[in-house]
């Protein structure tokens, strides 16, 4: 099956710093989805990208869709301590099943 | 309203026992996944429903797992003669239809023990 990865596996950055983290696959992907999880719950949907090229906005959050379809990448500008958490990306795989990457820990430092 | 519940929220169990787990969708989605995650990584799919029929369960591991959604709603998955090595979070998502375009809202999951 189709495998992403992302990096870096971890952030320590402080409070009002810019972040960003990428995520690359063996295959091409024709939906990029970018989740957060904290403790104890369930990943939460940030964005959702459908075109090559797409540079999508949600907030102070901003995607892109990889014009090779086998990248993507997502920053998160003048970070706040509610940003903490697990970063994924993940595509579909067939047309329902979704893969994950293994994640981006992000830490902040007040 | 309501998103994905799931119980119980944690499970001990010791190895060769059975396991439930509980999922509640949204209400309205038609479409159910299970998700198995493991301690430091991504979610990993395990199975997925569209209405009351198992769509893909190219993900389950073996024949020790199954899961059920007998009226299209709650979903039960199962797990027979329980091994170390299943313990993990085990995550419940539901969409509207289960296009590749549909949004999957997740639960909190179920952290399962096996000791």
């Amino acid at each position: 099956g189709q495998q992403l990865n992302q990096s870096p596996q971890s952030m320590f950055i402080q409070e009002g710093e810019d972040v960003s983290m990428n995520c690359t696959s063996s295959s091409i992907f024709n939906t990029w989805l970018w989740y957060k999880q904290e403790p104890g719950e369930g990943p939460v949907l940030l964005i959702a990208l459908y075109k090559a090229g797409e540079l999508t906005s949600n907030g102070r959050l901003t995607a892109q869709f990889g014009i090779t379809r086998k990248d993507s990448f997502l920053n998160i500008s003048a970070s706040i301590p509610s940003d903490v958490g697990i970063y994924f990306c993940a595509g579909p795989e067939g047309a329902q099943k979704l893969v994950f990457g293994q994640g981006t820990r992000l830490t902040i430092n007040p | 309203g309501a998103g994905v519940s799931q119980t119980p929220s944690n499970k001990v169990t010791e190895k060769g026992k059975y396991v439930e787990l509980r999922c509640d969708p949204i209400s309205g989605h038609t479409a159910l996944y299970w998700y198995r995650q493991s301690l430091g990584q991504g979610p990993e799919f395990l199975i997925y429903f569209q209405g009351t029929g198992a769509a893909d369960d190219s993900g389950l591991p073996n024949d020790r797992f199954f899961a059920v959604r007998p009226e299209g709603s709650v979903s039960t998955l199962k797990i027979q003669r329980t091994e170390r090595g299943d313990s993990a979070v085990y995550l419940c998502a539901s969409s509207i239809t289960g296009t590749d375009t549909d949004t999957q809202y997740f639960g909190p999951g179920t952290r399962l023990t096996v000791l």
